[in-house]
């Protein structure tokens, strides 16, 4: 079946330490979408690649880092920087940039700060 | 700023009622609207699609879009127990030449059985 694997679907993480978290999809498509969300806020976009090979900040992306190599592939990297990053975490994709589509969010990861 | 407004609830509604959520936009250039439903501890999934002033519907679940007046809205007829989640609302709103979707922060339904 097609989908979104996000892993792992529980992180923790210690101060001063850079932890990745996976994305991978099988639908074919070329954007993809990365979304922080917190108790009683909307979900906020960190960073997106409409296409292999570009990726363009969002509006929280201080203390993040992604690459997008492969179509199938957009790793997000949250770094010492980023202060408070215990929230969860929303990997999303749709067949184009084209706000027309929706999303296919992936099942998430949980990061805590320990 | 470009928003999308929720009331973030609860709404309670018994089984077998219809529960009416509602969502404002502030772009009156956004042309498509879309409704997830995210389950506790869970990701969001989407729902429902709307592009045209009107009414859409699947199933137990009608889209509502007024352009007009800036709103969108979403019926649940016959309100299962299983029904019971957040619904986020959300829209592409213009920002710096892009279209990016922004998302409401959700109302929380509980259908009481």
């Amino acid at each position: 079946d097609g989908g979104i694997t996000q892993s792992p679907k529980y992180l923790f993480r210690k101060e001063g330490q850079n932890v990745t978290l996976s994305c991978e999809q099988n639908l074919n498509h070329d954007a993809m979408y990365w979304y922080r969300q917190d108790p009683g806020q909307g979900l906020r976009l960190i960073y997106y690649s409409q296409i292999v090979n570009d990726f363009q900040k969002g509006d929280i992306a201080e203390g993040y880092s992604v690459s997008r190599e492969k179509k199938e592939s957009f790793p997000l990297t949250v770094t010492s920087a980023q202060k408070n990053p215990t929230a969860f975490y929303l990997c999303a994709s749709r067949p184009t940039a084209d706000p027309n589509y929706g999303y296919t969010f992936g099942s998430g990861t949980r990061l805590t700060v320990v | 700023q470009k928003e999308v407004e929720q009331n973030s609830g609860p709404l309670s509604v018994p089984e077998g009622a219809i529960a009416s959520l509602n969502c404002t936009y502030s772009d009156r250039g956004s042309q498509s609207f879309f409704w997830y439903r995210q389950y506790s501890g869970k990701s969001p999934e989407l729902i429902m699609f709307i592009y045209s002033n009107g009414d859409k519907e699947d199933g137990r679940f009608t889209a509502q879009l007024n352009k007009a007046s800036q709103y969108v809205s979403l019926l649940i007829r016959d309100s299962q127990p299983s029904d019971s989640a957040t619904y986020l609302c959300a829209a592409p709103l213009n920002s710096g030449g892009y279209q990016k979707v922004t998302f409401g922060i959700g109302t929380k339904l509980q259908v009481i059985p």
